[in-house]
């Protein structure tokens, strides 16, 4: 079963515009991950956030993790055109095993 | 070079017939692991191998087997393929350590099940 849910399904923006995508899971965590897809191609990692931190950087990456609420949020500032991905969130429910659990995403349209 | 490949990159095969997609990974990784995606279902786990004597069920193994060669190596097969498996086939490698770490994806398989 999912255990990442990926809010919203999907998003369109302008470029130059913030796009921030929501995740909501339902156990504990040791991390969550954030991966993105392009159109048919394989997942790409982007960054990974521990159980025991709030935000995290990464370029135009932000990712916020809140451990009481079981949510996170990813925000690309001043998206591009080619940014336009999937983009899926995944935690491991606990386990410390290496199994990944994925939502099923949100489909990202940046329009030039 | 691509640290994770997989063959066929596309195949189109017919009820019924068995089928094997695999990868290799020059990553050096011990844990490899095969998804399935389908449109609007995310990735969902097949199989999953931690070293080469090992091997677990994920979500969905029903109707699926896997083989860990080697290391480097970790093929699933379709015993008989019918067609709700028509999906996209991905298959991953990470590093065996204390906590879940970053998975690195091959391009995908792209199955047809006529």
């Amino acid at each position: 079963s999912q255990q990442g849910e990926e809010d919203p399904q999907a998003l369109s923006i302008q470029e130059g515009e913030n796009a921030t995508m929501n995740c909501s899971y339902k156990t504990s965590i040791n991390n969550l991950q954030w991966y993105r897809q392009n159109s048919g191609r394989g997942l790409v990692h982007l960054i990974l956030i521990r159980s025991n931190e709030r935000e995290k950087h990464s370029g135009r990456l932000r990712v916020t993790l809140d451990t009481s609420k079981k949510s996170s949020s990813l925000l690309i500032t001043a998206s591009r055109a080619a940014d336009t991905a999937s983009y899926f969130c995944a935690t491991d429910r606990g386990s410390t095993l290496g199994r990944l659990y994925f939502g099923r995403g949100t489909q990202l349209t940046v329009w030039p | 070079d691509a640290d994770v490949t997989q063959t066929p990159r596309n195949r189109i095969t017919k009820t019924g017939k068995r089928i094997m997609l695999e990868c290799s990974q020059t990553k050096g990784h011990d844990r490899m692991y095969w998804y399935r995606q389908d449109p609007g279902l995310g990735l969902r786990l097949i199989y999953y191998s931690f070293d080469v004597k090992d091997i677990n069920k994920g979500e969905i193994s029903d109707g699926y087997s896997v083989s860990r060669q080697a290391q480097a190596k970790f093929s699933l097969s379709l015993e008989s393929a019918i067609p709700n498996q028509t999906a996209l086939y991905f298959c991953a490698t990470s590093a065996m350590g204390i906590s879940t770490d970053t998975q690195y994806f091959g391009p995908g398989t792209r199955l047809t099940v006529l």
